[in-house]
This record gives structure tokens, C-alpha cells and sequence, in this order.
């Protein structure tokens, strides 16, 4: 069965503190990793998708980094509006069809 | 692009009745996928819809049912609801194209109270 598991759980920053969230997965067949970003109460954001171990993707204070067990999101110098869940996702394939496994996520809360 | 959208928005039911969610897929995509998010909690993978089929399914009980129909869109149903069904329900839609596929979209997802 496939599993996403990320940490920390929460993750309080300091405007401009820069940090990472990690995502670990188990999965047979990886058909991609995604990034998404999700506020209270609304459904989940598409931030980056990542196919291979080595692949990178940025976007503004954001990059993402994949190996094979497991994927980073670095936030560089955040920003109050930076605050969201931070969720992780596994499309495997499986009996012939695709499906996406996520995690738990990352609370990330930055202070002015 | 109108993306993915859902209705309703927001829903308050009584424990026993039966409950039906809605959610049109973004242009060009030929699966949708719902999901069940509790407070606090990752996406719960429900099923997934393709070419009007239940294609995948997760740990729900018989209660969740769904139906995709020849525009793709698709209902999620929910009979007898129990309070532990209250949640956000999220609706994805995707593409089965290619050997990846597409990422999945989101929809804003029904919010849904059970009494």
C-alpha cells in the first residue's frame, strides 16, 4: 500500500527564516510527486509536480527537490502570506489505473 | 477555464439522511477523483471515476457511492450519514493521458455538516 509520510507536522517561522518540509513516500510505480498548497477551508493548490529523483522545480520562494524515498520543499526567506498547509501527494499506478495518496501535511505558520 | 467546481459549497444534514455532492471536471480532463479531508487531516482517497466507471476505491464503506457521467462530471452520494461524515469533500479532476497523466486540480471542495 502506498504511504506519504511528512514532517514536521507544524512549523513555525520567523519572517525570513528560511527552512525545508520533507516528504517521505513508499510507492510502486511513481507516476509523480506533487506539491500543493492548501488554505483553511479551501481545497488544495497545485504548486510543482516532480517525476524523477534529481528533478527540481522553483517558484519565487519556493523550490522542490526529489530523490527516491523521499522530497524537500525549501521555503527561502518566507513571508506572512507564505502561511498555508503544505500537503504532499503520490499518483502510483495501480490495476491499470492512476491514484494519488497524500499526506498528512505541514502546518507552516511565519511571523512578522 | 472555470477549473473544477463543486456544489454546494456549504451543507448541514441530519444523522439518517442520504446527501449528494456535485462537481463538474476542468476542460479536458476525464477523470475525477473525491476525496474526504477531516479537520486537521491529510485528502482521504474515496474513488476515482473514469469513463463512467468506479475505477479505484479507498477504505469507504459501501455507504459512499459516486457516478460519472458522459460529460465527466460526477456525484459523490452519501446514504444513512453518521456525524463522523462531516468533513470537506474535495473533488480532483485529471487526465489518464499519457503515461503520467496530469496533475490533479482541485475543486474548493463542500463543506459538510452532519447534525
Amino acid at each position: 500500500e502506498d504511504q506519504v509520510t511528512q514532517s514536521p507536522e507544524a512549523l513555525r517561522l520567523q519572517e525570513g527564516e528560511s527552512s525545508s518540509l520533507n516528504c517521505s513516500y513508499t510507492v510502486s510505480g511513481l507516476r509523480g510527486l506533487f506539491w500543493y498548497r492548501q488554505d483553511p477551508g479551501k481545497g488544495p493548490e497545485f504548486l510543482f509536480t516532480l517525476y524523477s529523483a534529481g528533478e527540481e522545480k522553483e517558484k519565487e520562494r519556493l523550490k522542490a527537490t526529489l530523490t527516491k524515498k523521499e522530497s524537500f520543499l525549501h521555503i527561502t526567506a518566507p513571508k506572512p502570506e507564505d502561511s498555508a498547509t503544505y500537503l504532499c501527494a503520490v499518483k502510483s499506478y495501480s490495476g491499470g489505473y492512476q491514484k494519488v495518496t497524500f499526506g498528512i501535511g505541514t502546518k507552516l505558520q511565519v511571523i512578522p | 477555464d472555470a477549473g473544477v467546481t463543486q456544489s454546494p459549497t456549504h451543507l448541514i444534514k441530519t444523522r439518517g439522511q442520504q446527501v449528494t455532492l456535485r462537481c463538474s471536471p476542468k476542460s479536458g480532463h476525464d477523470t475525477v477523483s473525491w476525496y474526504q479531508q477531516a479537520l486537521g487531516q491529510g485528502p482521504q482517497f474515496i474513488f476515482q471515476y473514469y469513463e463512467e466507471e468506479e475505477r479505484q476505491r479507498g477504505n469507504f464503506p459501501d455507504r459512499f457511492s459516486g457516478h460519472q457521467f458522459p460529460n465527466y462530471s460526477s456525484e459523490l452520494n452519501v446514504n444513512a450519514l453518521l456525524l463522523g461524515d462531516s468533513a470537506l469533500y474535495l473533488c480532483a479532476s485529471s487526465s489518464q493521458g499519457g503515461v503520467y497523466g496530469t496533475e490533479a486540480f482541485f475543486g474548493q471542495g463542500t463543506r459538510l455538516t452532519v447534525v
